[in-house]
């Protein structure tokens, strides 16, 4: 299996900034990762797969990078909203795997 | 609007079965596999399977072979989950998650979740 690998584990940010996470697989996957938030009371919310491709919905402050074995999440211009968990996933090969998670948290 | 909705919180004993459900409106149920999702307290996501919603054939991950059952109730646009001989490990929540447009394995809805705890 495909392992995927976050960091941060932890992230503490102000509204209005930006920030970065960061997820690695153990193998190439192309561009073949999508990422997920996580809220409390909450169902996850898809943001991007594909590596950069914005599912309908996502406010355009949320963006993707990378392709190979490294990928990275940028959200500009922090909301409240946005603060929670966020997982990375690669949807390239047979399992689908989940990085362990980054918890943004208000600073 | 596209929403899955999951059964409530369930309390078992080591040894009991549970079945949960994951109910789909606002799309055609046939058209969109279902997936399931386990989390275990403060841990990760942990893919478990998935369910062909017009054939009905599930595919379970290696982890997830034997005790873990996936069925469908079509004509109520539900997929169940049961899980039997309960181990204290089962102790998570589980996500139903429909299959997006784009790839079978990029999940673009989910349901709340639901609360398993298993405990004597």
């Amino acid at each position: 299996d495909v392992q995927m690998t976050q960091s941060p584990s932890n992230l503490a940010a102000s509204p209005g900034e930006s920030v970065s996470i960061n997820c690695k697989a153990s193998k190439s996957i192309s561009k073949y990762l999508a990422w997920y938030q996580q809220k409390p009371g909450k169902a996850n919310k898809l943001l991007i797969y594909s590596g950069s491709t914005l599912q309908s919905g996502t406010p355009s402050r949320f963006s993707g990078s990378g392709s190979g074995t490294d990928f990275t999440l940028t959200i500009r211009n922090l909301e409240p909203e946005d603060f929670g968990l966020y997982y990375c996933q690669q949807h390239n090969e047979y399992p689908p795997t989940f990085g362990a998670g980054t918890k943004l948290e208000l600073k | 609007q596209i929403q899955l909705v999951q059964s409530g919180p369930e309390l078992k004993k080591p040894g009991e079965s549970v079945k949960i459900s994951c109910k789909a409106s606002g799309y055609t149920f046939t058209d969109y596999a279902m997936h399931w999702v386990k989390q275990a307290p403060g841990k990760g996501l942990k893919w478990m399977g998935w369910i062909n919603t017009y054939t009905g054939k599930p595919t379970y991950a290696d982890d997830f072979k034997g005790r873990f059952v996936f069925s469908l109730e079509a004509s109520a646009s539900t997929a169940n989950l049961q899980i039997s001989n309960l181990k204290n490990e089962d102790t998570a929540t589980y996500f139903c998650a429909r299959r997006g447009v784009y790839n079978n394995y990029v999940f673009d809805y989910w349901g709340q979740g639901v609360m398993v705890t298993v405990s004597s």
